[in-house]
């Protein structure tokens, strides 16, 4: 099955620990995305990559690090995560956008609800 | 100015009406768009891209306006199961990223 997978689910942590969210697709898509949802503020991307070792910022990289050494993974990492950064994060992935044209649907992760105390 | 703009509602019709969102985008560089559908806080999924001639796909419509830089999405007899969050994602001819809009919320009443 087609599918973009985030683990984990639901995190509690505390104000300045280390963690990682992780994010997988199987489809062989280029290009993955991370954003985060906020009530009243929608979706904002944090990072994006195009395709392996290449990332970029979105919207709202700041206390947020990604890497992508693999096509198929996407780790979102908070070094020293803040109440700010208490959210709803979701992974995407879609293949690129060709050279014309419009881009392709984007597939979401189930998400992952994060509360840093 | 944020870059792409909805009505949030909520939006409460009985079933079988017809319902209209709006979504307003500040950039005219932009190229693709799309509405996603969101239930409950659960991850969006495409409910339709959006193409300049515009486009239906069942009891829906898609419209895009670039001289008054809008896309609409029309709800045609609706259905309970239509009650969700809808989504408005632009993205630019010249840039990798995806903007979305704050969402409209529809609640389908029997």
């Amino acid at each position: 099955e087609a599918q973009v997978t985030q683990n984990p689910r639901y995190l509690i942590t505390v104000t300045g620990k280390k963690l990682t969210v992780t994010c997988s697709q199987n489809m062989n898509h280029e290009y993955m995305s991370w954003y985060r949802q906020d009530p009243g503020l929608g979706l904002r991307q944090i990072y994006y990559s195009m395709n392996v070792e290449v990332t970029d910022k979105g919207d709202v990289p700041e206390g947020y690090k990604v890497s992508r050494k693999e096509k198929r993974n996407f780790p979102l990492i908070l070094e020293s995560p803040s109440p700010n950064q208490t959210s709803l994060y979701f992974c995407a992935s879609s293949l690129n956008q060709p050279t014309s044209g419009s881009w392709y649907e984007q597939y979401f992760g189930p998400g992952t609800r994060l509360t840093v105390t | 100015r944020k870059e792409v703009e909805q009505d949030p509602g909520p939006f409460n019709v009985p079933e079988g009406a017809t319902v209209a969102f709006n979504c307003t985008y500040s950039n005219s560089a932009s190229q693709s768009f799309f509405w996603y559908r969101q239930d409950c806080r659960k991850e969006p999924k495409l409910l339709m891209s959006v193409y300049s001639s515009g486009n239906e796909d069942g009891r829906f419509t898609a419209q895009l306006n670039r001289a008054s830089q809008y896309i609409s999405l029309l709800i045609r007899d609706s259905k309970l199961s239509d009650s969700a969050t809808y989504l408005c994602v632009v993205n630019r001819r010249t840039g990798n990223q995806f903007y979305f809009g704050t969402g409209t919320s529809l609640t389908v009443i029997p």
